[in-house]
């Protein structure tokens, strides 16, 4: 499967702050999903990137996939408490398992 | 939306005991599932494919002979573990992709924390 490397791997930040998490692959990417887990929970899907640029925005959520298809990011903008948990980003083919990276974790403090 | 469900969702047991975990898709039908393990503070790793009606695939470095996987029917994947022992103690949790079509989002069931003693 296709490996993708996270950073940061901890952000902590003060509520209001904004926060980013990069997802970074060596090989072309067909699409990459992100999805979010809480402590103590199982990851929840949050949104799949399909086209080389794409920009998708959730309320507070800014998604983009590079124009090469081999980077991705996700920025928060203004950090609430709810948004703590373990951010992970996965590449994603047809019918076959995500293989996700370690995930950025963060905390934010109010 | 299209839910999955795992049981049970907490095991505590003595070491050597073989331990049962189901996954099943509660409105949909999944040919496929993946099982995933994740110890503390790490991402999660898959550890096999689980495929209806035939052999399940396993990731390398698991033991199929440890980590017992049957896909009876199209709803419904499991995992056993046997005779565990502490090291198996993790986090474990399966996963279904949606069956609206390709590169849909997967579904992954609310996870068995596993604590051998």
């Amino acid at each position: 499967g296709q490996q993708v490397m996270q950073i940061p791997q901890y952000q902590h930040v003060q509520e209001g702050e904004d926060f980013t998490t990069y997802c970074n692959s060596s090989t072309t990417l067909s699409n990459i999903q992100w999805y979010k887990q809480r402590p103590g929970g199982h990851p929840v899907f949050l949104i799949q990137l399909v086209k080389s640029g794409e920009v998708k925005k959730q309320k507070r959520l800014t998604f983009q996939f590079g124009e090469a298809k081999k980077n991705s990011s996700l920025h928060i903008t203004a950090t609430q408490t709810t948004d703590v948990g373990t951010y992970f980003c996965a590449p994603s083919e047809a019918g076959t398992a995500l293989i996700f990276g370690k995930g950025t974790t963060l905390s934010v403090s109010s | 939306g299209a839910v999955v469900s795992q049981h049970p969702s907490r095991v505590i047991c003595k070491s050597g005991t073989s331990v049962k975990i189901e996954c099943r898709s509660l409105d949909f039908q999944a040919t496929t599932m993946f099982w995933y393990r994740q110890f503390p503070k790490q991402s999660l790793m898959l550890m096999a494919t689980s495929n209806e009606g035939s052999k399940a695939t396993y990731e390398q470095g698991v033991e199929k002979d440890k980590f017992l996987i049957n896909h009876a029917s199209l709803t419904l994947s499991t995992l056993t573990v046997t005779s565990a022992h502490p090291e198996d103690s993790s986090f474990y949790i399966c996963s279904a992709p949606d069956s609206g079509g390709s590169n849909q989002p997967q579904h992954f069931g609310d996870g068995t924390r596993l604590s051998i003693l």
